[in-house]
């Protein structure tokens, strides 16, 4: 079992959906989640940082972290076509970025 | 955009060369860490520097190597390159103080090597 596992999709939805993103992971110990999202032939881009469980709300992205059950999800209201890109996340113990982990990806295109 | 960059960004080797690629940090920031991306995969670490020290080492083999100079720019070494080495590599720059939780990576754009 890898350590953390993500739909590769691809997903593809009409523009204005809502859209879910998850992952699952294995080891318990990890507390930071992120997410990134990547464009084609660019570096990762940071999205969203949460510790522990909960949820955090920034715009139109909201991330949830359900620790007990390993399982973490992104959520993309009223999706646009800019937001077509492949979406990682991503998980540490601690936050000196020394054994982050990531997820492989899920790809998304947002159809007009 | 980022502070990061990365040189060269597109780069093409033989089996059994070396190559160096270049990582300057963000601004402020003292910590690089290099990730290495296959197609169609997440990125993973290979490993930190933090104040010209390695700080943290992933699963590779010790051909990879690196650097960091006092002005917190980085370069990742790799001898001996084999097919497999074909990728993506990434490096992602941040904060650490002592005590402290760091601050968020900035990635560069990444140097796509290929190995044929």
């Amino acid at each position: 079992q890898k350590e953390v596992e993500q739909d590769p999709g691809p997903l593809s939805v009409p523009e204005g959906a809502i859209v879910s993103l998850n992952c699952t992971y294995s080891n318990s110990a990890f507390q930071y989640f992120m997410w990134y999202r990547q464009y084609s032939r660019k570096g990762p881009e940071l999205l969203m940082y949460t510790y522990s469980s909960g949820n955090k709300e920034d715009g139109r992205f909201t991330a949830q972290v359900d620790k007990s059950s390993k399982y973490i999800s992104l959520f993309i209201r009223d999706s646009q076509p800019s937001d077509s890109a492949t979406y990682l996340c991503a998980m540490d113990e601690e936050t000196s970025y020394d054994k982050v982990i990531f997820g492989p990806g899920t790809s998304l295109s947002v159809i007009p | 955009e980022t502070g990061v960059t990365q040189s060269p960004t597109h780069l093409i080797k033989t089996r059994g060369q070396q190559v160096t690629l270049r990582c300057s940090s963000q601004s402020g920031h003292n910590t690089v860490s290099w990730y290495q991306q296959a197609l169609g995969q997440g990125p993973q670490f290979i490993f930190q520097y933090y104040r010209e020290e390695e700080n943290g080492r992933g699963n590779f083999p010790p051909r990879f190597s690196g650097l960091q100079f006092p002005n917190y720019s980085s370069e990742l070494n790799v001898n001996a390159l084999e097919l497999d080495d074909s990728a993506l590599y990434l490096c992602a720059s941040s904060l650490l103080r002592t005590g402290e939780a760091g601050t968020e990576a900035f990635f560069g754009q990444g140097t796509r090597l290929t190995v044929v």
